[in-house]
């Protein structure tokens, strides 16, 4: 069965840093990757995913993925954040079974300093 | 289009009542997912229907939870009787189809239940 970690519990940028929070996957085939984020009181809205093909993903609101398969590693960039940028950020894990099931990691929260 | 709507948004209920929660997902979405959220965790899913059929429910306390699709469009997810450990977030999510794990989902606001 898949499985994700998100190593850090909260990160603290200035806005206008770049930004990097860590995923890593555990899956023993091509697993189907994505990044999610979530504001206060809201529920989770795609930022990216990655299926197949080029290993760096863009997604949404400048944010990009690199999936690199020697390190299971999917890690959510950003050049220069934004304060309207903080949230909760979940990495999540798919598989091309049919029956399988989504695992989310417990997520990343992102605060911005003015 | 209308993205996926849940409600209420918010329920305050004592300990052993009962209480359920209704979602309507995206027009033209076949597969529906329940998902509950406790604090500072990811997402865990209850139940996932394709059509009215509940395709996986592994992980649903069925002692105390149901859920039903009628029609295969809306859904309701009940707790009866509700315990103090189930306050958390219920999240409802919709899919084209349920092909595996390649397909985005679009969530709902979510419940936040709070037992007392």
């Amino acid at each position: 069965a898949q499985s994700v970690t998100q190593p850090d519990i909260h990160i603290t940028v200035s806005e206008g840093a770049s930004l990097e929070l860590r995923c890593n996957y555990s899956y023993g085939a091509t697993p189907y990757l994505f990044w999610y984020v979530q504001s206060p009181g809201q529920g989770l809205q795609l930022l990216l995913k990655y299926f197949s093909g080029d290993t760096l993903v863009q997604g949404i609101k400048g944010f990009e993925a690199e999936f690199k398969r020697s390190q299971s590693s999917f890690n959510l960039r950003k050049p220069s954040v934004h304060w309207s940028d903080a949230a909760e950020y979940f990495c999540a894990v798919g598989a091309m079974n049919r029956d399988d099931k989504i695992i989310f990691g417990k997520g990343t929260r992102l605060h911005i300093l003015p | 289009e209308a993205g996926v709507v849940q409600s209420p948004r918010y329920k305050i209920i004592e300990k052993k009542q009962p209480v359920a929660f209704w979602c309507n997902p995206i027009s033209g979405h076949n597969t529906l997912y329940w998902y509950l959220q406790n604090l500072g965790q990811g997402p865990e899913l209850l139940i996932r229907y394709e059509n009215e059929e509940a395709v996986d429910d592994s992980q649903l306390p069925k002692d105390r939870f149901s859920a039903e699709r009628l029609k295969g469009v809306d859904s309701t997810l009940k707790i009866q009787p509700a315990e103090l450990g189930d306050s958390a977030v219920y999240l409802c999510a919709s899919s084209r189809e349920g092909t595996g794990g390649r397909n985005e989902q679009f969530f709902g606001p979510g419940t936040r239940l709070t037992v007392l």
